[in-house]
């Protein structure tokens, strides 16, 4: 059973990088995608972007200039950078494993492991 | 964007008793390869969000067969077809037809 761990500091001060990693245990991190979703306190889903195995990314246009995600097979890990944070970046982040459920052509993914989250304070 | 509008956002239910939620996009969620782009989530207390429904009517593996996913076009709906305790939580549709996938703001329900 695949299982994903979100990691990184829970405060970052504002206009800083946030950074976090999601650890994949008891799976591999090859030919899937791999998503970022976040939860400001009280609300609902955002969702931030995903990265596939190859390395490609698609991310959220409202966040699109401050993030970079990135995935590490070696350590069957993947990243998320966002750069110049404000407070407004306050959240639980989570982590997601995409299945890919095939169709006559093609796939559709959803979204089916999830991390616990981690959550992240921007403040001075 | 994809707006996705849920109604109730609250939800008191009983249990036993059935529940719907309904669930609605600013633009079609068909594909055009005749599938819809629609998925349903539950969040409980304090945990991650996990799937329910995807493709707007097929249950996720586990998921028990009182959920069921149906709708068109724009309206799509999540029936509980008699409601447990353990059902409580928020439930969140997600389009997945367009960049970027968005969500409705979630439905809370309650017992």
């Amino acid at each position: 059973q695949v299982q994903l761990q979100e990691s990184g500091p829970g405060l970052v001060k504002p206009s800083e990088t946030l950074s976090l990693t999601c650890i994949i245990s008891s799976g591999s991190i090859s030919n899937n995608y791999w998503s970022w979703v976040r939860q400001p306190p009280g609300k609902g889903l955002e969702y931030i972007g995903h990265v596939r195995y190859s390395g490609n990314s698609d991310y959220n246009p409202s966040l699109k200039s401050r993030v970079t995600m990135s995935l590490d097979s070696s350590k069957n890990h993947f990243s998320l950078r966002l750069s110049s944070v404000t407070a407004a970046d306050t959240a639980v982040y989570f982590c997601a494993r995409f299945y890919a459920y095939q169709l006559p052509r093609g796939y559709y993914y959803y979204m089916d492991v999830w991390g616990k989250g981690t959550s992240v304070s921007v403040s001075s | 964007d994809i707006v996705m509008t849920q109604s109730p956002l609250s939800l008191p239910v009983t249990p036993g008793e059935p529940a719907s939620i309904s669930c609605r996009s600013s633009q079609s969620l068909l594909h055009s390869n005749g599938y819809y782009y629609l998925d349903w989530y539950l969040q409980k207390p304090g945990q991650s969000p996990q799937v329910l429904i995807y493709m707007g009517s097929n249950r996720a593996s586990g998921v028990p067969d009182r959920f069921s996913g149906s709708g068109s076009g724009t309206d799509f709906t999540l029936e509980i077809s008699r409601v447990e305790a353990e059902d409580v939580g928020v439930y969140f549709c997600m389009q997945a037809l367009q960049a970027p996938r968005t969500f409705g703001q979630g439905t809370k329900l309650e017992i």
